[in-house]
């Protein structure tokens, strides 16, 4: 049970090359998420998904986007990578109880 | 829009020293309240999830308190050791299944 697994962990992109950041959880959870943490700003939700085939805009969804194809999947996209999404990016899913799990994070440079 | 906020910042305390850690939001309309743990470079991990019935969650250790009608949430740690150094983080459900984060607090426990 590997619980929640983030694919890379780090990647530096040059402004206005793409790429996917996945995530992959195997506790056959229906809720996932993704989030930005930045100094000062703390956790914000981008874009979360209610379960396999549906997604939804989080707090701070601008240049990014999601797909959510099968359950244990989340995938989330920079089409055009700008300096201000060098972050670092973690991935959650929920369980029932509302618990929520939290993958080790992709820290992403983007120059 | 609901807003959590964490005090103090940062807190540098002796080993063995018991301790709180004090979170507020403003929206009082919650499902729960998360305690998180975050080490340098990790994701979190989640500590204490406390029920919006509830008013309190313990687990060896920690002892979380939650007052909705006041928005306020602490969490205690006892008997304060080294290895409980890291950054606490609180998350409100409200809305749907969306957690907005406090910034956290930094504790360091020297020995």
């Amino acid at each position: 049970n590997a619980g929640v697994t983030q694919t890379p962990k780090f990647r530096v992109l040059k402004t206005g090359q793409s790429m996917t950041l996945l995530c992959a959880q195997d506790m056959n959870h229906e809720y996932m998420y993704w989030y930005r943490q930045d100094p000062g700003m703390g956790l914000r939700l981008i874009h979360y998904s209610v379960g396999e085939g549906t997604t939804a805009k989080g707090e701070v969804p601008d240049g990014y986007n999601v797909s959510r194809l099968k359950k244990q999947n989340f995938l989330l996209g920079l089409e055009s990578a700008a300096p201000s999404q060098t972050s670092v990016y973690f991935c959650a899913s929920m369980g029932r109880a509302y618990e929520q799990y939290f993958g080790p994070g992709t820290r992403l440079t983007v120059t | 829009k609901q807003e959590v906020t964490q005090i103090p910042a940062a807190l540098s305390v002796p080993e063995g020293e018991n301790l709180v850690l004090n979170c507020s939001f403003t929206d009082s309309a919650i499902y729960n309240l998360q305690w998180f743990r975050q080490d340098p470079g990790k994701g979190l991990t989640s500590l204490l999830l406390i029920q919006s019935s509830q008013r309190e969650q313990t687990s060896g250790r920690l002892n979380a308190s939650l007052d909705k009608s006041s928005g306020r949430s602490t969490l205690y740690i006892a008997a304060s050791q080294p290895g409980d150094s890291a950054t606490y983080l609180c998350a409100v459900q409200t809305s749907g299944s969306r957690l907005t984060f406090g910034e956290g607090t930094q504790l360091t426990v020297n020995p």
